[in-house]
């Protein structure tokens, strides 16, 4: 059972180049989510989609957009990567918020020269 | 504007003796609040939660207490092991009466585990 699995684990880009991360997950789960992960300031939402078709802004949406291509999988993509966007990303998944347990990938770490 | 605040950024406990971590929320709308741990270069694990509609859950080392007129969770280990060194992330969403499934971390402590 493979959980969250996203990819790339690394990448590094220039200023300017798009990227997309990959996130899929094999437990069924209805809803899911991307996280940004930077010193001191937590994990910040960025977006999130509560059901295969749908996808909502989070805390931090800007410079990023998302695809909730089916529902196992949901991307992220930089059209423009920008420096400020250097961060460790984590997808997330959940079956139903009450049931308790939202599950990690393992992250990607990004770096914008 | 900071909706689920942990205002200790990091935390110092002896082995064997209780830690407390706390977590502050603003939006009387959250209802369903979570506690994740992360070790570096992992991705965060789920501890435990609660319900609005309860006052204390137990797992184990773990009790987690809500108190919804302060707008203040908190979470016990005891006794706490060298393990439990980690960074612990308090989490909010306002599902049960909102259907909104939105997930809010604070910024997380880090917890040390003294020998």
């Amino acid at each position: 059972n493979a959980g969250v699995t996203q990819t790339p684990k690394f990448q590094v880009l220039k200023t300017g180049q798009s990227m997309t991360l990959q996130c899929a997950q094999d437990m069924n789960h209805n809803s899911m989510y991307w996280y940004r992960q930077d010193p001191g300031m937590g994990l910040r939402l960025i977006y999130y989609s509560a059901s295969e078709g749908t996808t909502d802004k989070g805390e931090v949406p800007n410079g990023y957009n998302v695809s909730r291509l089916n529902k196992r999988e949901f991307s992220l993509r930089l059209e423009s990567a920008a420096p400020s966007q250097t961060s460790v990303y984590f997808c997330a998944s959940i079956f139903q918020i009450n049931t308790g347990e939202l599950f990690f990938g393992e992250g990607s770490r990004l770096t914008v020269l | 504007d900071q909706q689920v605040k942990q205002n200790s950024p990091s935390l110092s406990v002896q082995e064997g003796r209780i830690s407390i971590l706390n977590c502050d929320y603003t939006n009387s709308m959250f209802d369903y609040f979570l506690w994740y741990k992360k070790y570096p270069a992992e991705g965060p694990t789920f501890l435990i939660s609660i319900s609005s509609i309860k006052d204390k859950n137990e797992d184990g080392r773990f009790t987690v207490f809500l108190n919804k007129s302060a707008k203040h969770l908190s979470l016990h280990i005891v006794p706490s092991q060298p393990g439990d060194s980690a960074v612990y992330f308090c989490a909010a969403s306002a599902e049960l009466m909102n259907r909104d499934d939105k997930i809010i971390f604070g910024k997380g402590t880090r917890l040390h585990i003294l020998p």
